[in-house]
């Protein structure tokens, strides 16, 4: 079975620009979720899909952050436009449900770079 | 305590030593807590998710335990190699209309020395 993919796996890009990360959850998970670690500390949440719907989007942390998830498979994360302060690592995961003690699956992370 | 807590931030061991780290969390609305390993640039690894009090579960020489009530877990690693050098996370999952999201403590770096 395949895992959660991320892709890219590095971006660099400058401030201002546009970047769009995506994610392919592993086949059959309704539940993808985005985290995001800064450097230097913990992981924070940023979302939760259920299918094509957004269960929780608490964490975002403003309006250049938009995600998607068309159709209920893969989903994407655009910042737009980015900030320095929006370099990190940039973590999806899926899981079979969310309302029981359901073990998250997290991909590899896409590490951002904004100069 | 409203956040999750993780000590020591950093462990140096030798080969063949047992080690425990902490993680405290929010017992208040307590629903899960998982622990992760992570090695850098690869997928954080899924080793336990624990909900009742005084619950124990073990995948190999890694053990952990959880109580509720005060809001802590332990996780012990027996015979320490160095390929369990990684982060250890823990992350509490709450009740109520976030019950998907994670709260994650800043991890646990391991090193084991040959």
């Amino acid at each position: 079975e395949a895992g959660v993919t991320q892709f890219p796996s590095h971006s660099v890009i400058e401030k201002g620009q546009t970047v769009t990360l995506r994610c392919d959850p592993i086949s059959g998970h309704d539940n993808l979720y985005w985290y995001r670690r800064v450097m230097g500390k913990e992981i924070k949440f940023l979302l939760h899909f259920v299918k094509e719907s957004k269960q929780d989007e608490s964490g975002m942390p403003n309006n250049r952050f938009l995600a998607e998830r068309t159709g209920g498979t893969y989903s994407t994360l655009k910042v737009q436009p980015a900030e320095l302060e929006d370099s990190g690592v940039y973590f999806c995961a899926s899981s079979q449900d969310w309302t029981g003690p359901y073990e998250q699956y997290f991909g590899p992370g896409t590490r951002l770079t904004v100069t | 305590i409203l956040n999750v807590e993780q000590s020591p931030q950093s462990l140096h061991v030798q080969e063949g030593d047992s080690t425990n780290f902490t993680c405290s969390f929010p017992s208040s609305n307590f629903y899960a807590l998982h622990w992760y390993r992570w090695e850098t640039a690869k997928s954080p690894e899924a080793l336990f998710v624990m909900t009742l009090n005084g619950d124990e579960k073990k995948k190999g020489r890694i053990s952990a335990t959880l109580n509720t009530k005060e809001g802590y877990s332990y996780l012990y690693i027996k015979g320490s190699q160095p390929e369990d050098s990684a982060t250890y996370l823990c992350a509490s999952k709450r009740g109520g209309t976030s019950y998907g999201k994670l709260t994650f403590g800043q991890g646990t770096i391991l090193t084991v020395h040959p």
